[in-house]
């Protein structure tokens, strides 16, 4: 069956740094892969899209890798401030619904 | 962005009772819904996928007679936690992908957090 992991549950990094996180899957080959941001008591807002061909996306102060061949994709947050401060999820994405990872939950301290 | 739309945000009721919460597209029409739950610092779970006009497809392991999903209209979906119980109890999602923009990226409603006494 279909599985996504992401590693680290839980992550703490300080102020100005980079946040790395990972996810991993099996068992799917998905068209694009997707991380969302949510926040507690809220629903996920989308953040980036990256497609199966592409190695590399950027947005502002966000940076996603996805290699198929070791089926990762790394979400990277630089000069990370305690406004990014929230939990993280990386979905697979095709023709059928989003498949979510159980995310990272990320806490910038200053 | 798109705007997806849910109501209410928190209700409490009391076991035996149902519960409606609605998921609205406020600016594009949403063929199809998605219905998630969500427990504490877990992930997403998707219940069920709905269908405009049609029925909707379960997940496995959801049971469709306890929680009914109607799609009325290109802009609105529900869904009726019926007999809750206290194990029914959770965070409740909605979410909806605008066709205009490809289709790709999911917009979620706020969620609707439930909780049965």
């Amino acid at each position: 069956s279909q599985k996504i992991e992401q590693n680290s549950e839980a992550l703490n990094i300080q102020e100005g740094k980079t946040a790395t996180l990972t996810c991993n899957y099996t068992n799917y080959s998905p068209a694009y892969l997707q991380w969302y941001r949510q926040d507690p008591g809220r629903g996920p807002v989308f953040l980036l899209l990256i497609r199966e061909n592409e190695k590399e996306k950027r947005k502002e102060r966000l940076k996603v890798t996805f290699d198929t061949t070791l089926k990762q994709s790394l979400f990277h947050i630089t000069a990370s401030q305690p406004a990014d401060s929230a939990t993280y999820l990386c979905a697979l994405a095709g023709n059928t619904p989003l498949v979510f990872g159980k995310g990272t939950r990320l806490s910038v301290i200053a | 962005g798109a705007v997806v739309s849910q109501h209410p945000s928190r209700v409490i009721c009391k076991s035996g009772t149902s519960v409606k919460i609605e998921c609205r597209s406020l600016d594009f029409q949403a063929t199809t819904m998605f219905w998630y739950r969500q427990f504490p610092k877990k992930s997403l779970m998707l219940m069920a996928t709905s269908n405009e006009g049609s029925k909707a497809t379960y997940e496995q392991g959801v049971e469709k007679d306890k929680f009914l999903i109607n799609h009325a209209s290109l802009t609105l979906s529900t869904l009726t936690v019926t007999s809750a119980h206290p194990e029914d109890s959770s965070f409740y999602i909605c979410s909806a992908r605008d066709p205009r923009g490809g289709g790709t990226e999911a917009f979620f409603g706020q969620g609707t957090r439930l909780t049965v006494v």
